[in-house]
């Protein structure tokens, strides 16, 4: 089954650029997805990518995807205090569900 | 994509009792999951709610614990039954509807168990 790997932590300054990884297991996923969780809230989804796609962007949000390493990942350009939360990679398991990772908590610093 | 009315947003529930949490959607979604969030973890499917029939259970998930009803294609319940500390947790709904991309999430139920 999918499994889903990624960093805890993550720390930068407003207006610097973030970059947050991610490893997946089952390259059979046809959508990889990216979703925000900000203190006390449920999950926003922000932004997925399909599997035969390299590359997506969505305004301050890139998705790249190495198919080949099994590597996701999302830069967010400008980073703003606003952007503070956990961010979570997901892959789509066998029964249609999503699994996880363990989210990166993602710090901006004024 | 769908909207997701899911009730109650918090409890403070005493051991030993019962909490039935109920996801509500806008639109006939086809899947229904269940997650539970424990405190600074990820999330972990507990079941797929299945219309009209049994739902699919997770390894180390069994229903006599958490017992799911989905009577039609809008509508669950989770139940978290003779609950123990340890199951204080953020419980959340998700939804899948046919045509969609993403997996739309209630905004979680926080439970605490006194």
């Amino acid at each position: 089954g999918e499994d889903v790997e990624q960093s805890l932590f993550l720390s930068v300054r407003e207006g610097d650029s973030s970059v947050i990884n991610c490893t997946y297991t089952d390259s059979s996923s046809t959508y990889l997805y990216w979703y925000k969780q900000e203190p006390g809230a449920g999950l926003q989804l922000l932004t997925y990518i399909f599997s035969n796609m390299d590359m997506k962007q969505d305004q301050r949000l890139t998705v790249l995807l190495n198919k080949k390493d099994k590597h996701l990942s999302l830069r967010i350009a400008d980073t703003q205090t606003g952007d503070s939360a956990i961010y979570f990679c997901a892959g789509r398991g066998s029964q249609g569900n999503l699994i996880f990772g363990k989210g990166t908590k993602l710090s901006v610093k004024p | 994509s769908a909207v997701i009315s899911q009730k109650p947003s918090r409890d403070i529930c005493q051991r030993g009792t019962s909490l039935t949490i109920q996801c509500q959607v806008d639109s006939q979604v086809t899947m229904m999951f269940w997650y539970r969030q424990q405190p600074g973890q990820s999330l972990t499917l507990i079941a797929t709610a299945n219309q009209g029939s049994e739902a699919t259970y997770e390894s180390g998930f069994v229903i006599d614990k958490f017992p799911i009803s989905r009577p039609n294609l809008t509508f669950s319940t989770l139940t978290v039954s003779n609950m123990s500390p340890e199951d204080s947790s953020i419980y959340l709904c998700s939804v899948w509807a046919s045509g969609d991309y993403g997996y739309t999430f209630g905004s979680g139920t926080r439970l605490t168990v006194v």
